[in-house]
């Protein structure tokens, strides 16, 4: 069975400084995708970053990084120079393959908001 | 390049009553997944289709059902509509692979009354 843990349910940051969002997960699958989404409250879900269960370097995609500790199965999302924009949920989610079918389970999000 | 797009963006019904909601995939994409979003919770994997067929499922009944196109497009029907089927239901396309990222549409925002 696939789990993902997001434990802050909601962060603060300050406007120009980074920021740690925690994702522990839990699989027997040897192959699986991590992902991390932004969700405004305008509804629509944001891909940000991608890590792969085989990849040796950790994902970055501008100021988004993931740190990736396999060994400890954490996922955490890393925003740097955080913006006012960036104010929204954030979802933790793992796509991999269970009992021969696909499957993709979600984290309960973390709320962050950034202070000017 | 076209994105997802799903429709309706609202619907009301009533308990008991039954709904299809519909989903088209961005281009150059042979998967499609749902969720359901309830209020102040993640999205919660419905099930998916690759290539007409199911190649995934979470943990929801029977009366959650669905259909892929050849053109890869897809409706959810739901069945005998509950009160707890509020919610927001969001479509997402991608490739087949576990590493393939998977893009939202804007989501079907689902009242039951």
């Amino acid at each position: 069975a696939q789990k993902i843990t997001q434990t802050q349910p909601g962060m603060f940051v300050q406007e120009k400084e980074a920021v740690t969002l925690d994702c522990t997960y839990d699989t027997s699958d040897p192959s699986y995708g991590l992902f991390w989404y932004k969700q405004p409250s305008s509804g629509e879900m944001i891909f940000l970053i991608y890590q792969g269960s085989y990849d040796q370097q950790n994902a970055t995609e501008g100021r988004y990084s993931l740190n990736f500790q396999k060994a400890r199965k954490s996922a955490n999302l890393v925003i740097s120079a955080s913006q006012l924009g960036d104010s929204a949920m954030y979802f933790c989610a793992m796509r991999g393959f269970s009992g021969g079918y696909q499957k993709v389970t979600f984290g309960i999000g973390t709320k962050l908001q950034v202070i000017p | 390049e076209t994105g997802v797009t799903q429709s309706p963006t609202h619907l009301i019904k009533t308990r008991g009553q039954q709904v299809t909601l519909r989903c088209s995939s961005q281009s150059g994409h042979n998967t499609v997944s749902w969720y359901q979003q309830a209020l102040g919770q993640g999205p919660q994997f419905i099930f998916q289709y690759y290539r007409e067929e199911e190649n995934g499922r979470g943990n929801f009944p029977p009366r959650f059902s669905g259909l892929q196109f050849p053109n890869y497009s897809s409706e959810l029907n739901v069945n005998a509509l509950e009160l707890d089927d509020s919610a927001l239901y969001l479509c997402a396309s991608s490739g087949a692979g576990v590493g393939e990222t998977q893009y939202f549409g804007p989501g079907t925002r689902l009242l039951v009354l």
